[in-house]
């Protein structure tokens, strides 16, 4: 069956780093969303992308958050200036409408740890 | 109590019994999923009921929606050690896509 696939499965960094996570949607997928769990807390919703652009975004996602499908396959997530409260889990999901009732097919989350 | 609290946050059955999780919402759903997650692994959509139904089954899964309390309720049947994984319910809200994830609840099957 087809996977939604994060790499790297954890990265470290220094705060005020930026860093790069990355993620490979199932391939006819065309709805693409960042969530995120910091430990002990709820999946939070971060942004959705379709068609080349933003459609929806949480507080969360300000101006150090950008999101970009450089290729036919890749949907990163670009942190610029890492800080200590952005040490989550950061699960990549899709699906292949924008029908409410699709669901979503979850990667196995990218624990990105800023120290 | 906020969107999508569940109950118990902690769960312990012996093998071979049911599992009943809760979940209560405070908004008008398009529908309500549940995920399940093991741990340190993404989440795993388990099924999905619409706000106009009232019960849906998938295998030992069953799961009922009530829009009047605003509540929902996973029962897992005959359970397995494999079972053993924490379970959130997620709602979807009419005109917006994203999904608002409860606070889960940890079930754990003693073999």
């Amino acid at each position: 069956e087809p996977e939604v696939t994060q790499t790297p499965s954890h990265q470290v960094t220094q705060m005020g780093q930026e860093v790069i996570l990355r993620c490979v949607p199932i391939s006819n997928h065309l709805y693409f969303y960042w969530y995120r769990q910091i430990l002990g807390q709820k999946v939070e919703f971060l942004v959705s992308f379709y068609n080349n652009e933003i459609s929806e975004k949480s507080e969360i996602f300000d101006d150090q958050f950008s999101v970009e499908r450089p290729d036919g396959s890749n949907f990163t997530l670009k942190i610029r200036s890492t800080k200590l409260e952005d040490s989550a889990m950061y699960f990549c999901a899709s699906r292949r409408t924008g029908m409410l009732s699709s669901p979503l097919h979850f990667g196995n989350g990218t624990r990105l740890t800023v120290t | 109590s906020q969107q999508g609290e569940e109950d118990p946050q902690a769960l312990s059955i012996q093998e071979g019994e049911n599992a009943t999780m809760n979940c209560s919402y405070k908004t008008s759903i398009n529908n309500l999923q549940w995920y399940r997650q093991n741990s340190g692994r993404g989440l795993v959509h388990l099924i999905l009921i619409r706000s106009n139904e009232r019960e849906k089954h998938s295998g030992r899964l069953r799961v009922t929606l009530d829009t009047s309390k605003k509540s929902s309720s996973l029962l897992i049947t005959a359970s397995r050690a494999a079972d053993t994984a924490s379970y959130f319910c997620a709602t979807v809200d009419f005109g917006n896509e994203k999904l608002t994830f409860g606070t889960g609840t940890r079930l754990t099957i003693i073999p």
